[in-house]
């Protein structure tokens, strides 16, 4: 079974350029979230898609990030514009509709804004 | 105001010892508990975990012990390999919301 797939694993931008982040979860998942990870922290969740629904976007900044969910499936996360506290990895996880306690996560993606 | 917290950030132990990772938290309103082991470079993955309703969770060599009137929850490794030397999150669920504390760097010394 293929996992939690990310693209791009690194990205490197100066503040107040946009860049995006894609996910394909783990087939028949319909729970999606995005995590942002800043250096010796835990992951923090920004966003939690059910199909194409959002759940949970509380702790998304809005008025710099946007994620989508499309048919259900993949999804992408958007900074515009990105700020040096943005630095950090963004983390794709999945899990099916009735465990969503237990996550499957993506590499990741690390975030460098200089 | 930090509701799961690991308060050693790193943890060194000799290989074949025991490990004990630990976990506080705050919110009486979780209802799961996680642990996720995490190497360089790589996303989180699940290691084991606990339903409120149990005190004790056990998988190999892995425990999870549950301690619902000390809000406090360990991992254990008996006995400890070089291969566990990852950071450790303790995470806590409330109606499929998880909460992640910062982590413990585990090294497990041959």
């Amino acid at each position: 079974e293929a996992g939690v797939a990310q693209s791009p694993r690194y990205k490197i931008i100066e503040k107040r350029q946009s860049v995006a982040f894609w996910c394909n979860p783990i087939s028949g998942h319909a729970t999606l979230y995005w995590y942002q990870q800043i250096l010796g922290q835990g992951p923090k969740l920004l966003i939690q898609f059910q199909n194409n629904g959002v759940v949970d976007d509380s702790q998304l900044p809005k008025d710099r990030f946007s994620a989508e969910r499309l048919k259900g499936v993949d999804s992408t996360l958007k900074i515009q514009p990105a700020k040096l506290e943005d630095s950090a990895v963004y983390l794709c996880a999945s899990s099916l509709p009735d465990q969503g306690e237990t996550q499957y996560f993506g590499p990741g993606t690390r975030l460098l804004v200089l | 105001d930090q509701q799961v917290k690991q308060n050693s950030p790193s943890l060194s132990v000799q290989e074949g010892r025991i490990s004990i990772l630990n976990c506080d938290y705050t919110n009486s309103m979780f209802d799961y508990f996680l642990w996720y082991k995490k190497y360089p470079a790589e996303g989180p993955t699940f290691l084991i975990s606990i339903s409120s309703i149990k005190d004790k969770n056990e998988d190999g060599r892995f425990t999870v012990f549950l301690n619902k009137s000390a809000k406090h929850l360990s991992l254990h490794i008996v006995p400890s390999q070089p291969g566990d030397s990852a950071v450790y999150f303790c995470a806590a669920s409330d109606a499929g919301k998880s909460t992640f504390g910062d982590g413990t760097t585990l090294t497990v010394k041959p």
